[in-house]
């Protein structure tokens, strides 16, 4: 199936401070979905993109479908404590794979 | 909207006996659910991929016989683990599609224990 990998494994960023997560893929996806997981919780979807190129935010998120349709970007801005969490990325089809997942820490 | 619900929670059962996960779409018709397992600081793993009336599809690796999955409506499936052991222990987390989108949202999971 399709290969996401997703960088960086894990983040440790100071409250206020903005943060930038990657996933690249092997294939070319028409679709990257966004996700982040609290513990014990299922994940939540954050934000969606269709269109190459696409540059959508969502309050202080704001993610981009990459040019190639091949990577796709997802910043934070000015973090906060309930930033903290699992980000995932996906990139569905009819084989739905996520990328390992960006944990963030945010210290007060 | 989109939302989605999962029963139980949380169950503990003993080795050798059988447990069921209800997975409901509960504001929109699910054309495609899906069943995900996680392990400890680790990512979702598909399990199997089910749509309403027709068999599920399961991942590489995934015992069909072990992890019954039935999608009987448009918003309810169930996946069953039989004959549990230990190594079954772990977040079990479904999914909803509508078809309309590849959106798929999430419930918020059953943690199994076996013991």
């Amino acid at each position: 199936g399709q290969q996401l990998n997703q960088s960086p494994q894990s983040m440790f960023i100071q409250e206020g401070e903005d943060v930038s997560m990657n996933c690249t893929s092997s294939s070319i996806f028409n679709t990257w979905l966004w996700y982040k997981q609290d513990p014990g919780e299922g994940p939540v979807l954050l934000i969606a993109l269709y269109k190459a190129g696409e540059l959508t935010s969502n309050g202080r998120l704001t993610a981009q479908f990459g040019i190639t349709r091949k990577d796709s970007f997802l910043n934070i801005s000015a973090s906060i404590p309930s930033d903290v969490g699992i980000y995932f990325c996906a990139g569905p089809s009819n084989d739905m794979r996520f990328g390992a997942g960006t944990r963030l820490t945010v210290k007060p | 909207g989109a939302v989605v619900s999962q029963h139980p929670s949380w169950v503990i059962c003993k080795s050798g006996t059988s447990v069921k996960i209800e997975c409901r779409s509960l504001d929109f018709q699910a054309t495609t659910m899906f069943w995900y397992r996680q392990f400890p600081k680790q990512s979702l793993m598909l399990m199997a991929t089910s749509n309403e009336g027709s068999k599920a599809t399961y991942e590489q690796g995934v015992e069909k016989d072990k992890f019954l999955i039935n999608h009987a409506s448009l918003t309810l499936s169930t996946l069953t683990v039989t004959s549990a052991h230990p190594e079954d222990s772990s977040f079990y987390i479904c999914s909803a599609m509508t078809g309309a989108t590849y959106e798929q949202y999430f419930g918020p999971g059953t943690r199994l224990t076996v013991t």
